[in-house]
This record gives C-alpha cells, sequence and structure tokens, in this order.
C-alpha cells in the first residue's frame, strides 16, 4: 500500500521556522521525485517545491525561494521541508506528493496534510 | 507563468446525470493537463494526467479530452461520492514548473 504521512506542523510566530516530515512507505522511494504541496484555508492548491529521486536537484516555487528548503534522506525513506522566515500567509495545509511515474509532473499518491499555522 | 481557469466555478448537477467541469489555459500546455478530485479534509486524489489517461483505480465513468488551451473533465453518470472539488494541473515547463488552477465545487442538485 502507497502511503505518506506528514508530521511536524504546528503553531509557530511570525519569522519562526519549522521542519515538516513526510515518511514514506509501500514503494522504492529513491525512485521517485517527490514534493510539497500547500493549501491555504479555503483555498487551492500550490505547488512549492521539487526534490529529484538522488536529491541533488531542487526547485521552488517564487514564494518560497530563499526561505523553505526541501531535502530527502533516502536511508529512512523520509521527505522533508524546512520553513523559515514564516508569514501569516504561509499558514495552510503542506501536503507532500509522490511523482506518479518517476519524475513526472503529475502526483500520486498524497499524505494526509499537516497543518502550519502562523501567528502571533 | 501559465494561468489556468476553472469553469464554472460552481456546477450544480444530480446523481445519475452527467458533469462536464472545464479549464483553459492561457496558452497551449499541450495536453499536459492533469485533474484531481478533493473532498472535505481530504487529500487531491490524481483522476486524469496526459488530459485524458485515467490514473490507476480510477473509475471508467471520469474521462478527460482536450487539447491545446481548452479541457474537459467529464463525468458520465454521478454517484453520491463524486461531488467534490475538482481542480486542473498543467506541468507543461515540468520540470520544475506547475501551476493549479482555483478549482470547480461540483454539488449535489
Amino acid at each position: 500500500q502507497l502511503l505518506l504521512v506528514e508530521s511536524g506542523g504546528g503553531v509557530v510566530q511570525p519569522g519562526g521556522s519549522l521542519r515538516l516530515s513526510c515518511a514514506a512507505s509501500g514503494f522504492v522511494f529513491n525512485t521517485y521525485a517527490m514534493q510539497w504541496v500547500r493549501q491555504a484555508p479555503g483555498k487551492g492548491l500550490e505547488w512549492l517545491a521539487v526534490i529529484s529521486s538522488g536529491g541533488t536537484d531542487q526547485y521552488y516555487a517564487d514564494p518560497v525561494k530563499g526561505r523553505f528548503t526541501i531535502s530527502r534522506d533516502n536511508s529512512k525513506n523520509t521527505l522533508f521541508l524546512q520553513l523559515n522566515s514564516l508569514r501569516s500567509d504561509d499558514t495552510a495545509v503542506y501536503y507532500c506528493a509522490r511523482s506518479y511515474d518517476l519524475w513526472s509532473g503529475y502526483f500520486f499518491p498524497w499524505g494526509q496534510g499537516t497543518l502550519v499555522s502562523v501567528s502571533s | 507563468e501559465i494561468v489556468l481557469t476553472q469553469s464554472p466555478p460552481l456546477l450544480s448537477v444530480s446523481p445519475g446525470e452527467r458533469a462536464t467541469l472545464s479549464c483553459r489555459a492561457s496558452q497551449s500546455v499541450s495536453t499536459n493537463l492533469a485533474w484531481y478530485q478533493q473532498k472535505p479534509g481530504q487529500a487531491p486524489r490524481l483522476l486524469i494526467y496526459g488530459a485524458s489517461t485515467r490514473a490507476t483505480g480510477i473509475p471508467a465513468r471520469f474521462s478527460g479530452s482536450g487539447s491545446g488551451t481548452e479541457y474537459t473533465l467529464t463525468i458520465s453518470s454521478l454517484q453520491s461520492e463524486d461531488f467534490a472539488v475538482y481542480y486542473c494541473q498543467e506541468y507543461d515547463n515540468w520540470p520544475p514548473w506547475s501551476s493549479f488552477g482555483p478549482g470547480t465545487i461540483l454539488e449535489i442538485k
């Protein structure tokens, strides 16, 4: 069974940091690109970042470039997202997702999401 | 930057009827388009990729079509579990660029 489980969300003050994790199981983790997508309350989906299967290539959406860092530990089948300099508009549910086919631009499966709330 | 527009924003359809959802891109995405379904409190689920290929396990009542800038998701006979929000996503410049449409809410009439 393909499974992604996020953790690490919570309430943080503006300017603060969080580290999200995504534990993967049911597939060969080190052969697939992985990404993070977020959804602000009541809003649509926003792609944030992608990392290649080996971890050597990372790309970011403009709103998070320079503040967020995507990484992975293939020995532990885990994906990470380091969130720094958080702002109120970063409040969202953060999903990790696997590329459907190795490096494809469409995503399956998705995790259940972890909520990040940025508030003073 | 490619911008996706979905119409209508809200679609009311009776169970058993057909639903047709549209997605328009600001420039051609060359069938590099996917559709997702999201139910309240759940993660999105991939339905269609490559504009018309059903993802693994997706029922045949879901079909996708289109080319260039105009795409359609059709649900042939609505079941109760199909009422949800539907998003299109383009990945024409992947990697790494991708964007999602604003979504269409499909509600029970």
